[in-house]
């Protein structure tokens, strides 16, 4: 089945610092999803990000569907965004809504 | 986006014993799934709740031992049977509001003693 493999394992990071995270994939996708998962384990959805690049305030995502990979920056770190980021893809013909999930990234914004 | 509640949040719960989470969605959705995620671990989807009929399982979870139900479009419940220590973990469904995206509940944190 496919891989999915995120880049660093752990991250700590001093407030207001930049970060990149990355997912690789090892077959082609029609859904990648970024989610960061607080300290209380809520799920929170990023971005839906197959190809192409989004922003959303201080947090983009680039995927590149053709090199298989996907990255997340984080600029002007908060500790508010401690937490787990994971990636997640479905793998298929179609969209079948079955997500594999990467390990996640465990990113520490120390004040 | 949906809202997506889920019962108990958390709960201790002996061997031998079975627990049933429910999954509530504020919107009808065309698909609801179940995942788990064992402490300090990634998300492993157990099951597509199908409406009107038997759920999809996927590899290494079994109907005996994780029975769902999914009496309509926004609602679906999750049994964890006979449990184990082994079965402690968060419990989290998820629906998909189209075409694509994924949300996911707050998730029901499960310690079997």
């Amino acid at each position: 089945g496919i891989q999915v493999e995120q880049s660093p394992p752990d991250l700590i990071l001093q407030e207001g610092a930049n970060s990149t995270l990355r997912c690789n994939f090892s077959d082609s996708v029609n859904n990648l999803q970024w989610f960061h998962q607080n300290p209380w384990g809520q799920l929170i959805n990023l971005f839906y990000i197959p190809s192409g690049t989004k922003q959303n305030g201080r947090l983009s995502a680039t995927t590149v569907a053709t090199e298989r990979y996907s990255l997340l920056y984080i600029s002007s770190s908060q500790t508010t965004d401690s937490g787990v980021y994971f990636c997640a893809v479905d793998h298929g013909s179609s969209n079948t809504g079955k997500l594999i999930f990467g390990q996640g990234t465990t990113l520490q914004v120390k004040p | 986006s949906a809202v997506i509640s889920q019962k108990p949040s958390r709960d201790i719960c002996q061997r031998g014993t079975s627990l049933t989470i429910q999954c509530q969605v504020d919107s009808q959705v065309t698909m609801m799934f179940w995942y788990r995620q064992q402490p300090g671990q990634s998300l492993t989807l157990i099951a597509t709740a199908n409406q009107g009929s038997e759920a999809t399982y996927e590899s290494g979870f079994v109907i005996d031992k994780f029975p769902i139900s999914r009496p309509n479009l926004t609602f679906s419940t999750l049994t964890v049977s006979n449990m184990s220590p082994e079965d402690s973990s968060i419990y989290l469904c998820s629906v998909g509001t189209g075409p694509y995206e994924q949300y996911f509940g707050p998730g029901t944190r499960l310690t079997v003693t």
